[in-house]
């Protein structure tokens, strides 16, 4: 159980394009969805957070104009990254939490590889 | 600022031998860590957690360890193997419902034959 798709898991795209990237939680509700950005070598740090049917609330640094979250389901939210350029080339990977328990359990998924040209 | 850290960026261990893995945390506020092992290209994958009331853990074949005197957190794997080689993250949650997670820089275990 608690497991969480994300597609496509690479894309490569010309600068200037937008781009967008899916996350769903496959058997259960996810409240609260994360995205999160990561570069080689480094640690994973979170962009935004996003609840079903309300804006996403974005780390500080993280231009919400850019990285177009929308969590229309709750078993779905997506990630578009707009006039995506070669500095935007990451791995981005989505986290689902189903709201229950305390603390609140965040299952991954196996991360999409973006490149931009 | 607040921070998570690690103190190891490589860890090299021989097949068999045990692993540890350590973490030091800055926020005194913290009260839920996570390990997770990361594979090349895949996202992180939970290992074992430890509420901040607790001083230690196990879970099969792995310990975690909490000193919140010293602000440390460490990940002990028992006879490590191969399939082990992996970046470890320690990561903090706060507030303990819906929060955001804050990940430490990780430690890549290289495990030797």
């Amino acid at each position: 159980g608690a497991v969480v798709s994300q597609h496509p898991s690479r894309v490569i795209c010309k600068s200037g394009t937008s781009v967008k990237i899916e996350c769903r939680s496959l058997d259960f509700q996810a409240t609260t969805m994360f995205w999160y950005r990561q570069f080689p070598k480094q640690s994973l740090m979170l962009m935004a957070t996003s609840n079903e049917g309300s804006k996403a609330t974005y780390e500080q640094g993280v231009e919400k104009d850019k990285f177009l979250i929308n969590h229309a389901s709750l078993t779905l939210s997506t990630l578009t990254v707009t006039s995506a350029h070669p500095e935007d080339s990451s791995f981005y990977i989505c986290s689902a939490s189903p709201g229950q328990g305390a603390p609140e359990t965040q299952y991954f998924g196996p991360g999409t590889r973006l490149l931009v040209l | 600022g607040e921070s998570v850290g690690l103190h190891l960026p490589t860890l090299s261990v021989q097949e068999g031998d045990n692993s540890i893995i350590n973490c030091a945390y800055s926020n005194s506020a913290s009260d839920y860590f996570i390990w997770y092992k990361q594979e090349s290209g895949k996202g992180p994958q939970f290992i074992i957690d430890i509420r901040s009331n607790m001083d230690k853990r196990q879970g099969q074949r792995v310990t975690v360890l909490l000193n919140k005197t010293v602000k440390h957190l460490s990940l002990q794997i028992a006879a490590t193997q191969p399939g082990d080689s992996a970046v470890y993250f320690c990561a903090d949650l706060r507030g303990g419902t819906a929060s955001k997670l804050t990940f430490g820089t990780g430690t890549r275990l290289q495990v030797t034959l």
